[in-house]
């Protein structure tokens, strides 16, 4: 069974630190891996996408890395701000299935 | 674009009712995704449509539940009867194609009593 999987839970970090998100992936014959933003009461905001051939994706302070043969992916947040403050969740599309598989999420909190 | 449209963006009602969640996609979308959150379980697909379609139905909990898309701007999701235990937030999301950036709604958060 495919299976995604976010360490920590939760984080806690003050106002300018760089800060490293994890997310594992069971399986590494993946179409793409997406990584969303989630405010508490809101739907989900999708952050970047990394196809199979990419290494990593970056979009302003974000910055996200793929590994498919350990089953890993990270997303980098430079100079955090309590603006960061959310859920962030990692998403895997595995190969033979056209939907996504979920993991918990992070849950950030930076405190200014 | 608005984006995708849900409603009602909540739902209280007591167990045994009939629930109908709507979802209007982001036009040009042709997937359309309904998902599950709690806190016990996380984010879970119940069923997703590509061109009207349902292709994939397997994460429907039970017969209690189905999903119509009778058009390209329009899906529904139905609960009945409903049950203390479907309390969760139900989002609504579509995709240009099935492997491309979904899109999410806001979401309904349904309270069953």
């Amino acid at each position: 069974k495919q299976e995604v999987t976010q360490i920590p839970a939760a984080l806690s970090v003050p106002e300018g630190e760089n800060l490293v998100l994890n997310c594992s992936f069971t399986d590494s014959a993946i179409y793409n891996l997406q990584w969303f933003r989630q405010d508490p009461g809101k739907g989900l905001t999708s952050l970047l996408l990394i196809q199979s051939s990419q290494r990593e994706q970056t979009s302003g302070r974000l910055n996200a890395s793929l590994d498919k043969s350990s089953g890993r992916s990270t997303l980098y947040i430079a100079a955090s701000q309590p603006g960061d403050s959310a859920t962030y969740l990692c998403a895997v599309r595995f190969k033979g299935y056209s939907t996504l598989t979920f993991g918990k999420g992070t849950m950030l909190l930076v405190s200014p | 674009d608005a984006g995708v449209i849900q409603s009602p963006r909540h739902e209280v009602t007591e167990m045994g009712q009939e629930v109908t969640l709507r979802c209007k996609p982001i036009s040009g979308h042709n997937s359309l995704f309904w998902y599950r959150q709690t806190m016990m379980r996380g984010l879970e697909l119940l069923i997703y449509f590509n061109n009207n379609v349902p292709i994939d139905d397997s994460g429907m909990p039970e017969d209690r539940f189905s999903a119509k898309m009778p058009n390209a701007s329009f899906s529904t999701l139905k609960i009945q009867p409903s049950e203390p235990r479907d309390s969760a937030v139900y989002f609504c999301a579509s995709s240009t194609t099935a492997l491309d950036t979904q899109y999410f709604g806001p979401g309904t958060r349904l309270t069953v009593l």
